[in-house]
């Protein structure tokens, strides 16, 4: 099946430091996704990416579909407390079904 | 709009017991999924649904059952639970491909304990 390995696992930073956060997968999809989960919630979209190559933005996150399409990262810029949570990347296949990285799992230090 | 809704939130069940999980959207989604979430594992997908009165198998479907008898509701049964179905499950839902939409959007999730 779909490998999808999502690194690191976690991540314990300072506020106001920059975070970032990759995927890589063993086959190529079309559809890349950035969710995130806070405790007792389920995820959330952040970021949806389309073509190789593509960078967006959605506020202080910035997120890349690598142009071999086998890889994207996100990046988190200046953090603060609120971005406590599990991120996980995402590749959307037939029927919307997502195959989901393992979660890279952020603390932020006040 | 409540979204995805799910129920119960909490649940304890001896080994052997069935139950049943309710999912539930109003936003007149065609596809449904049901996933479970355990530690340092994300979420994997145990049955899907693509319209009413239509299943489908996804990668962890052993021991689950699923139903979809209305649009905006789909069931997820354990017939025999086991210990290791001691998990978080999570419902989710999105459009259509062909309406261009890619998000799926997520219930609150239910925490089920087999002892």
């Amino acid at each position: 099946g779909q490998q999808l390995n999502q690194s690191p696992q976690s991540m314990f930073i300072q506020e106001g430091e920059d975070v970032s956060m990759n995927c890589t997968s063993s086959s190529i999809f079309n559809t890349w996704l950035w969710y995130k989960q806070e405790p007792g919630e389920g995820p959330v979209l952040l970021i949806a990416l389309y073509k190789a190559g593509e960078l967006t933005s959605n506020g202080r996150l910035t997120a890349q579909f690598g142009i071999t399409r086998k890889d994207s990262f996100l990046n988190i810029s200046a953090s603060i407390p609120s971005d406590v949570g599990i991120y996980f990347c995402g590749l959307s296949g037939g029927y919307q079904k997502v195959t989901f990285g393992t979660g890279t799992k952020l603390q932020v230090i006040p | 709009n409540a979204g995805v809704t799910q129920t119960p939130k909490f649940r304890v069940l001896k080994t052997g017991q069935s139950m049943t999980l309710l999912c539930a959207q109003d936003m007149n989604h065609e596809y449904m999924y049901w996933y479970r979430q355990d530690p340092g594992m994300g979420l994997r997908l145990i049955h899907y649904s693509v319209g009413e009165g239509t299943t489908a198998k996804g990668e962890v479907p052993d021991g689950y059952n699923v139903s979809r008898l209305k649009k905006q509701n789909f069931l997820l049964g354990l017939e025999s639970a086991a210990p290791s179905q001691t998990s978080v499950y999570f419902c989710a839902s999105s459009y259509s491909r062909r309406q261009g939409v890619y998000e799926q959007y997520f219930g609150p999730g239910t925490r089920l304990t087999v002892t």
